[in-house]
C-alpha cells in the first residue's frame, strides 16, 4: 500500500510568489491535515479537510488555502510569499479520528 | 486550547539502557488521545505508540512503553534497549477522540535522543 505522497520534495520561491503544495493520501483516506514545521515554532496545524470539506483551520493568515479533490487529495497554496513562510510542510492523512496519522515526506519550501 | 509541553529539548542515552522522554498536556477535551510521534533525520514522521486517554492500562509496543498519569496530565514515553536506529526527534501530540470536531494534532516542541555507542 503506497504511502502519503507529497509533491515536490523541495522549492525554492522568491519573496511574493506564490506556490502550490500537493498532497497524495493514503488510499482510503479521507481526512489530510497540513502542518507547517519550522525550527523555532514546531509542528503547527494548518488545515484539515475530510470529503472535500474543510473541517478546521489553524491560526495563519489569509495567505494560507487549501482544498480537497474527490479523490482525497489536496493541494495548499500560499500566496504572497514571505520570508518567514520558509518551512517543512507536512501532510497527514487518517481514516478517522484518533488512529495514526501518516505522514508523508513534506514539501522543505525555501523563500528567498 | 490544547497545549503539549515537552520539558527536555535534548536527551541522550547509551546503547542498551533505557531512556525516559517527558511530556505534559492540558486540554479541556474529555475524550482525547495521546501519541509519540518520532521524526528520524529523513523527515518522515513515524508513529511510535498511541493511548486512548479512556483507557488505564499504558500502552505498551515492543520496546517503547508509556507511563500515562491522567489525573496529572503526563504522558512519558520509555525506551528499553535503545538502538542507534532509535536516535531521532520525539514528539508528543494529543488529538481529538472519536467523537471531536475534526482530526487536529497539537505537538510538543520535541525532544532530540542521541544514541551513544
Amino acid at each position: 500500500k503506497a504511502g502519503v505522497t507529497q509533491t515536490p520534495r523541495y522549492l525554492i520561491k522568491t519573496r511574493g510568489q506564490q506556490v502550490t503544495l500537493s498532497c497524495s493520501p493514503i488510499s482510503g483516506h479521507r481526512s489530510v491535515s497540513w502542518y507547517q514545521q519550522t525550527p523555532g515554532q514546531g509542528l503547527q496545524f494548518l488545515f484539515e479537510y475530510f470529503s472535500e470539506t474543510q473541517r478546521n483551520k489553524g491560526n495563519f493568515p489569509g495567505r494560507f488555502s487549501g482544498r480537497q479533490f474527490s479523490n482525497s487529495r489536496s493541494e495548499m497554496n500560499v500566496s504572497t510569499l514571505e520570508l518567514g513562510d520558509s518551512a517543512l510542510y507536512l501532510c497527514a492523512s487518517s481514516t478517522r479520528r484518533g488512529t495514526e496519522a501518516f505522514f508523508g515526506q513534506g514539501t522543505r519550501l525555501t523563500v528567498v | 486550547a490544547q497545549t503539549v509541553t515537552q520539558s527536555q529539548p535534548e536527551m541522550s542515552v547509551q546503547e542498551a539502557e533505557t531512556v525516559t522522554l517527558s511530556c505534559t498536556y492540558d486540554t479541556s477535551e474529555s475524550d482525547y488521545y495521546l501519541f509519540w510521534y518520532k521524526q528520524p533525520p529523513s523527515r518522515q514522521m513515524i508513529l511510535v505508540i498511541r493511548q486512548e486517554a479512556y483507557k488505564q492500562q499504558n500502552a505498551t509496543e515492543n520496546r517503547f512503553s508509556v507511563n500515562f498519569q491522567k489525573a496529572a496530565k503526563s504522558f512519558s514515553l520509555k525506551i528499553s534497549d535503545s538502538q542507534l536506529g532509535d536516535a531521532a526527534m520525539y514528539f508528543c501530540a494529543s488529538g481529538p477522540g472519536s467523537q471531536g470536531g475534526s482530526e487536529k494534532l497539537v505537538f510538543g516542541k520535541g525532544t532530540k535522543l542521541t544514541v551513544n555507542p
